[in-house]
């Protein structure tokens, strides 16, 4: 069945600094799409990329889709205590049965002062 | 506007009972999909509802069931709850365009812990 990795599995960053979150599908994808979860929360809609080299910007959050829409990738450039949490990449793949959206197991982000 | 909503928030049960777990989609939502979070890992997907039917399902055994409601709420009813049901139950909605990409907008979870 469909897979979708992310590495890393945890980020440790001082803050202000950059770094860059990376996902990988092994089916080709209708949509990626990027997740927050906060600890103890559940997640939170960030974004969702649709076109072949999608590139998308929030603030100082940058979303890529890859070309062979089977990869993405989040940057985070100073980063900031607030942006600690887990953020997820989730693939949607479109089928006449309907929809299903798989989870990437997230990067956990710790940002030391 | 009410977003996603899901009762219990907290639950505790042992193991060989039964739990019914209840969402009501995001105001304008007609689809409901069903996720397990373990501690420390990415939502896996249960399944999906729409149209009071099931539409998708992941890799769950039957043990895990669901229904949907005339006004597209849903139920995720779990039975003979093993200790490895454990876990954050998520409930996540998105209006069904037939191919069209969708946003599913997450509720606040149940957590469910078997004893």
């Amino acid at each position: 069945g469909q897979q979708v990795m992310q590495i890393p599995q945890y980020q440790h960053v001082q803050e202000g600094e950059d770094f860059t979150t990376y996902c990988n599908s092994s089916t080709t994808l209708s949509n990626i799409q990027w997740y927050k979860q906060r600890p103890g929360g559940h997640p939170v809609f960030l974004i969702q990329l649709v076109k072949s080299g999608e590139v998308k910007k929030q603030k100082r959050l940058t979303f890529q889709f890859g070309e062979a829409k089977k990869n993405s990738s989040l940057h985070i450039t100073a980063t900031q205590t607030t942006d600690v949490g887990t953020y997820f990449c989730a693939g949607l793949v479109i089928k006449a049965a309907g929809n299903k959206l798989t989870f990437g197991g997230g990067t956990r982000v710790l940002v030391k002062p | 506007d009410a977003g996603v909503t899901q009762s219990p928030t907290h639950l505790i049960k042992t193991r060989g009972q039964q739990v019914t777990l209840r969402c009501s989609p995001k105001s304008g939502h007609d689809t409901v999909s069903w996720y397990q979070q373990a501690l420390g890992q990415g939502p896996q997907f249960i399944f999906q509802y729409y149209e009071e039917e099931e539409r998708q399902r992941g890799n769950f055994p039957d043990r895990f069931s669901g229904h949907q409601f005339p006004n597209y709420s849903s139920e995720l009813n779990v039975n003979a709850l093993l200790l490895g049901d454990s876990a954050l139950y998520l409930c996540a909605s998105s209006l069904t365009g037939r191919g069209i990409a969708e946003t599913q907008y997450f509720g606040p979870g149940t957590r469910l812990l078997v004893l």
